[in-house]
C-alpha cells in the first residue's frame, strides 16, 4: 500500500463546475500538505500549501486537511479549460525530514 | 532569468551508456533534490542535498551518483543505462526547513534504447 493514495482519473468536468480532488494517506507523521499542478511536458508548480489541520483559501483554490481522518481535498471553484493538467498531492513531515512524499497524480481536463 | 534549469530537456541513449544530467537554481536556495517520474506520472525523491552535503538517499542503484559542486548545482550521473531508468528526472531545489517552498525544474526526459 502506497503512503498517499490519490485518484488518477481521469476527470472531466464542464467549465464553470466546482472541482473536488482528494488524498488519503497513511503516515501520521505528515505535517505539510501541497498541492502541485503540473502541465503537460513540464514541472510540476505549487499552487497551494498547509500546515496541520486546516482550510486554506487563495483565489478560486481551497485546501482542506482532516488529519484525524488522513484526507486532504483541493476544491476549484469555477473551473477554467485553464486549469486542465494533472494535479500532484503532496506531504512531509516537517524541518529535519523535508522530502515530499507525493500521490499519483489526478489528470483533470476542464470541457469549454 | 529561469530560476531552476536543468540540461538536457531530453535524452535518447543506448542501454551501458554513462550519461550526466545538470541543474542549476539561482533562488538562493540551500537544498537541491533529484525527482524521477515515471511513465505513470508517480513522482518519487532520489536524492537530496543541503549545502552540498547527501542528506536524502532513498534506496536508488549506486548506478547513480548525485554531485553537488556547490550549492546552487546538483548534477546527476548515471552509470551503465538500463532500459527501466527511462523516466522524466525533474531537479527541484527549496530552503532547508520550508518544505513548501520547493521550486521544480522543467524535467529532463530520458529514453534509454
Amino acid at each position: 500500500q502506497k503512503e498517499v493514495e490519490q485518484d488518477p482519473g481521469p476527470l472531466s468536468v464542464p467549465e464553470g463546475a466546482i472541482v473536488s480532488l482528494n488524498c488519503t494517506y497513511s503516515n501520521s507523521a505528515f505535517q505539510y500538505f501541497m498541492w502541485y499542478r503540473q502541465y503537460s511536458r513540464k514541472g510540476p508548480e505549487l499552487l497551494m500549501y498547509t500546515y496541520s489541520s486546516g482550510n486554506k483559501e487563495d483565489g478560486r483554490f481551497t485546501a482542506q486537511v482532516d488529519k484525524s481522518s488522513k484526507y486532504i481535498s483541493l476544491f476549484i471553484r469555477d473551473s477554467q479549460p485553464s486549469d486542465s493538467a494533472t494535479y500532484l498531492c503532496a506531504m512531509s513531515q516537517g524541518f529535519g525530514n523535508e522530502k515530499l512524499t507525493f500521490g499519483t497524480g489526478t489528470r483533470l481536463t476542464i470541457i469549454p | 532569468d529561469t530560476a531552476v534549469s536543468q540540461t538536457p530537456k531530453y535524452l535518447v541513449t543506448q542501454m551501458g551508456n554513462d550519461k550526466s544530467i545538470k541543474c542549476e537554481q539561482n533562488l538562493g536556495h540551500d537544498t537541491m533534490y533529484w525527482y524521477k517520474q515515471d511513465s505513470k506520472k508517480f513522482l518519487k525523491i532520489m536524492f537530496s542535498y543541503n549545502n552540498k552535503e547527501l542528506i536524502i538517499n532513498e534506496t536508488v542503484p549506486n548506478r547513480f551518483s548525485p554531485k553537488s559542486p556547490d550549492k546552487a548545482h546538483l548534477n546527476l550521473h548515471i552509470n551503465s543505462l538500463e532500459l527501466g531508468d527511462s523516466a522524466v528526472y525533474f531537479c527541484a531545489s527549496g530552503a532547508r526547513g520550508q518544505q513548501e517552498t520547493q521550486y521544480f525544474g522543467p524535467g529532463t526526459r530520458l529514453l534509454v534504447l
